[in-house]
């Protein structure tokens, strides 16, 4: 049980450059959220999806889209990379739809540096 | 709105002391709050979580936390820290009303020997 796991764990992208951080999960749950989390910040949600088909915006989506492809997977796409998007991208997941009350896990994390 | 805030960017402690570590929040509704932990170049892993009942709620590695709905807060204690538990911990709230998370900003402990 590999609980939620993040592809890749380090990436550099150039200004302008696109590119897709993949996130599954196998513990059959229903909500999935991306987070970044920059210095002094705590984490900030930039997109979630509550069940397979449906996603929202969270606290900071301008420059992000977002896939859920299936229940298991929730990709979040930067089309043209800047280097305010320089962070640490965070994917979690909770068993109940909207996950009000549910503990969110959390996968370890893809370091993005945008030059 | 809800919001959440850790007072302290850091504390310290020495290893078998008392630690602490501070969370006060604000929601509309009834809130539901956590506690995650952070070591370097790692993922948030789940200690607690207040949802209703026992104001005292006791979780992973030792850790507790003690709900204050009249003071609006939710302090992480531990009665004598280790070494181990140095690392980040956020504070998180959510509620009927939102039904997403908002975290606090993180706090620093650092546990000398």
């Amino acid at each position: 049980n590999a609980g939620v796991t993040q592809t890749p764990k380090f990436q550099v992208l150039k200004t302008g450059q696109s590119m897709t951080l993949q996130c599954a999960q196998d513990m059959n749950h229903n909500s999935m959220y991306w987070y970044r989390q920059d210095p002094g910040m705590g984490l900030r949600l930039i997109y979630y999806s509550a069940s397979e088909g449906t996603t929202d915006k969270g606290e900071v989506p301008n420059g992000y889209n977002v896939s859920r492809l299936n229940k298991r997977e929730f990709s979040l796409r930067l089309e043209s990379a800047a280097p305010s998007q320089t962070s640490v991208y965070f994917c979690a997941s909770s068993e109940a739809f909207a996950g009000v009350r549910d503990t969110q896990y959390f996968g370890p994390g893809t370091r993005l540096t945008v030059l | 709105a809800q919001s959440v805030a850790q007072p302290e960017d850091q504390v310290n402690v020495a290893e078998g002391n008392p630690l602490t570590v501070k969370c006060t929040y604000s929601v509309s509704g009834n809130p539901y709050l956590f506690w995650y932990v952070q070591y370097p170049n790692r993922g948030l892993q789940f200690l607690l979580k207040y949802i209703t009942g026992d104001n005292l709620v006791k979780g992973s590695y030792g850790f507790e936390a003690e709900f204050n709905k009249s003071q609006t807060s939710f302090h992480l204690k531990k009665p004598s820290a280790l070494v181990s538990d140095s690392a980040l911990y956020f504070c998180a709230v959510s509620s009927d009303s939102w039904g997403k998370f908002q975290f606090g900003a993180g706090t620093q402990v650092v546990v000398t020997p």
